[in-house]
């Protein structure tokens, strides 16, 4: 089976630009995460579906950050203006959704750097 | 809500020693417990997974611990060696319930480094 397939791998913007991440969960898959990580800050939530039922989004990203599962084998993020500060690696992850104590399978993230 | 507190946030260790990485969580509701690895350029990847209900949880080269009344988890490398240098996040998820259903809490990451 193949794992959770994330595009790009890398990704560079101008400041103000419009950026679409895009992720494919792994086949079967009910739940959908996508996080943001950065040294300082560490893993952050930023949206979590459930059957492409959007169950929690993380407020402070609410403005510019728009994750979307158009059906449930692929799923967006799309960052609208980009900025500096954004310049993180984005996971997406996923999992059966059947039990709490189901292991998260994660993408290899992709790379944004805002310039 | 849940806090997660990763330490130590760095730890250099010889090849062959040992390596400890500590989780703390305050919710008491939590029940499951996670450990993850990841190498550069690559997603988390899970360690082990362990239970309330299991204290002492063995795996290759590593074995993790959970003491409950102080509410720790721990990530404990026996015989270190270079392909153990990554960094290191646990997890940690609570029964769900309403809104937070099915989320984990992480803690900061251990970046840790095997000197051969």
């Amino acid at each position: 089976d193949a794992g959770v397939t994330q595009t790009p791998r890398h990704e560079v913007a101008e400041k103000g630009q419009t950026i679409i991440l895009k992720c494919e969960p792994v086949s079967g898959h009910n739940d959908l995460f996508w996080y943001r990580q950065t040294k300082i800050q560490g893993l952050e939530l930023l949206s979590y579906f459930r059957s492409k039922s959007l169950m929690e989004d993380g407020g402070a990203f609410k403005d510019r950050f728009k994750a979307e599962m158009l059906n449930s084998s692929f799923s967006t993020l799309k960052i609208q203006p980009t900025e500096p500060k954004d310049s993180a690696v984005y996971l997406c992850a996923s999992r059966r959704g059947l039990g709490s104590a189901e292991t998260l399978y994660f993408g290899s993230g992709t790379r944004l750097t805002v310039l | 809500g849940e806090q997660v507190e990763q330490r130590p946030p760095h730890l250099s260790v010889r090849e062959g020693d040992s390596a400890v990485i500590i989780c703390t969580y305050t919710d008491p509701n939590s029940y499951y417990f996670f450990w993850y690895k990841q190498e550069p350029g690559a997603g988390l990847q899970l360690l082990m997974k362990v239970f309330s209900s299991t204290e002492i949880n063995e795996g290759q080269g590593f074995t993790v611990l959970l003491n409950k009344k102080d509410k720790q988890l721990s990530l404990n490398l026996t015989a270190a060696h270079p392909g153990d240098s990554a960094v290191y996040f646990c997890a940690v998820r609570t029964i769900d319930r309403g809104s937070a259903l099915g989320r984990l809490h992480f803690g900061a990451g251990t970046q840790l480094i095997v000197i051969p």
